[in-house]
């Protein structure tokens, strides 16, 4: 079945840790999304990439950081410089141009 | 700057009733419009879209939405709930991006069922 895999499903880091977050599709999507979910405040998005080897950032980038190596792969690391980590974050694909989004099931990140 | 706004941060409803999910959305033109349903500790799943033509779209599981340019709104209908409705729910807007589209996300409407 094609689809978007996120993993770990659960994460925990200690301050001053950089963690990252891996995201695969096998939905021969080009573009592929990085969002952040914390309570009532919907999804804000991180980064996101429309082509290989090509990424921008979202409207709340600081602290995050991304690469595009491959079509199936976008992994994104949260760094030490990100000052309140602790959030859900899911990972998306779509065909170019179309706006409509495919999720993973997401990855929650708890920092102790 | 588009946004898009859901009004009702809750609702309940009994099983069986009818239920409305508002969104009002700010986009200065014709915009693509989603609802997504999210179980808890799950990913978004699309219940239904519209990008341009009948103004009254069906999605799955039963929901249907209608766009009403004059109103700014999208909001999502089911005649008859069921227990397995219960979830948050995120209406969006995409807004144009690079050659892409970004979506703009309501902050969600949590559904509760009664028995």
């Amino acid at each position: 079945d094609g689809g978007i895999t996120q993993s770990p499903k659960y994460l925990f880091r200690k301050e001053g840790q950089n963690v990252t977050l891996s995201c695969e599709q096998n939905l021969n999507h080009d573009a592929m999304y990085w969002y952040r979910q914390d309570p009532g405040q919907g999804l804000r998005l991180i980064y996101y990439s429309q082509i290989v080897n090509d990424f921008q950032k979202g409207d709340i980038a600081e602290g995050y950081s991304v690469s595009r190596e491959k079509k199936e792969s976008f992994p994104l690391t949260v760094t030490s410089a990100q000052k309140n980590p602790t959030a859900f974050y899911l990972c998306a694909s779509s065909v170019q141009g179309t706006g409509e989004l495919f999720f993973g099931e997401g990855s929650r990140l708890t920092v102790l | 700057a588009q946004s898009v706004t859901q009004p009702d941060i809750h609702i309940t409803v009994s099983e069986g009733a009818s239920l409305e999910l508002r969104c009002n959305y700010s986009y200065g033109a014709t915009p693509y419009l989603f609802w997504y349903v999210q179980s808890p500790g799950q990913g978004l799943q699309l219940l239904l879209k519209y990008f341009s033509g009948d103004t009254l779209v069906q999605g799955i599981k039963g929901f249907e939405a209608e766009f009403k340019r004059s109103q700014s709104s999208f909001n999502l209908r089911k005649p008859s709930v069921h227990w397995s409705d219960a979830a948050e729910y995120f209406c969006a807007v995409g807004a144009p991006m690079d050659s892409s589209y970004k979506l703009i996300f309501g902050s969600g409407t949590r559904l509760l069922v009664r028995p």
